[in-house]
């Protein structure tokens, strides 16, 4: 069946950089797209970028001079790379896979909670 | 971008009651190609987002009849019929017509 999960660094020192991993499962990441969603404490969630079937990228403007999203389809893993961390970062990281002809996200993983502090 | 707009915030309902969740759309969310791409998701407490209705109206797999999505344009709606226990959590409304893709603020529905 279909599944993502989130890894990395629960905590992260603020101007630090934060890299995560999706790594998915039932599916191929030449044929579906995923995304980065984040979730602040008691907050809503907030897109921050896709990596598409084939490899292109598109990212939130306001967080575009920050972050980076790459693949290794071999081991059917997605990473995110945001540099510049500052406290209003902490969040739930979540990726989401990208629902063909949907024009949402069908299914998501568990998150991975990051918290910047020093 | 597309600003999406929940109402009401919260709201409590008796099990086995109806109710009814608005998200307003800032632009028309209906795509050049003729979709509306419009998608419902419930947040339970300690889980992540998990899809229920895409494309305004349309079930997402294993989803009860219970759900239901209308609308269009700028106004869609979320009707929740006959309320169970596991229904509890916060319902967010999310558009993909327009990038970048915005989801509302939230609708935490608690059960009487």
């Amino acid at each position: 069946q279909v599944q993502l999960k989130e890894s990395g660094p629960g905590l992260v020192q603020p101007s630090e950089t934060l890299s995560l991993t999706c790594t998915v499962s039932g599916f191929s990441l030449t044929s579906y797209g995923v995304n980065w969603v984040r979730q602040p404490p008691g907050k809503g969630l907030e897109w921050m970028g896709t990596i598409w079937n084939d490899g292109s990228t598109d990212y939130n403007s306001a967080l575009k001079s920050r972050l980076s999203i790459s693949r290794d389809t071999s081991k059917s893993q997605v990473f995110l790379k945001m540099n510049s961390l500052q406290t209003e970062d902490t969040a739930i990281y979540l990726c989401a896979r990208e629902a063909l002809n949907y024009g949402g996200f069908d299914y998501w993983g568990q998150g991975v909670m990051v918290t910047v502090s020093s | 971008d597309v600003v999406m707009t929940q109402t009401p915030v919260s709201l409590s309902v008796s099990l086995g009651g109806q109710v009814s969740i608005s998200c307003r759309s800032s632009q028309s969310l209906v795509h050049n190609n003729g979709n509306t791409y419009l998608s419902w998701y419930l947040q339970k407490p300690g889980q992540s987002p998990q899809l229920l209705i895409y494309k305004v109206s349309n079930r997402f797999s294993g989803i009860s009849d219970r759900f239901s999505g209308s609308g269009s344009g700028t106004d869609l709606t979320l009707k929740i019929s006959r309320v169970e226990p596991d229904d509890l959590g916060v319902y967010y409304c999310g558009q993909g017509t327009q990038y970048p893709p915005t989801f509302g603020s939230g609708t935490k529905l608690e059960i009487k």
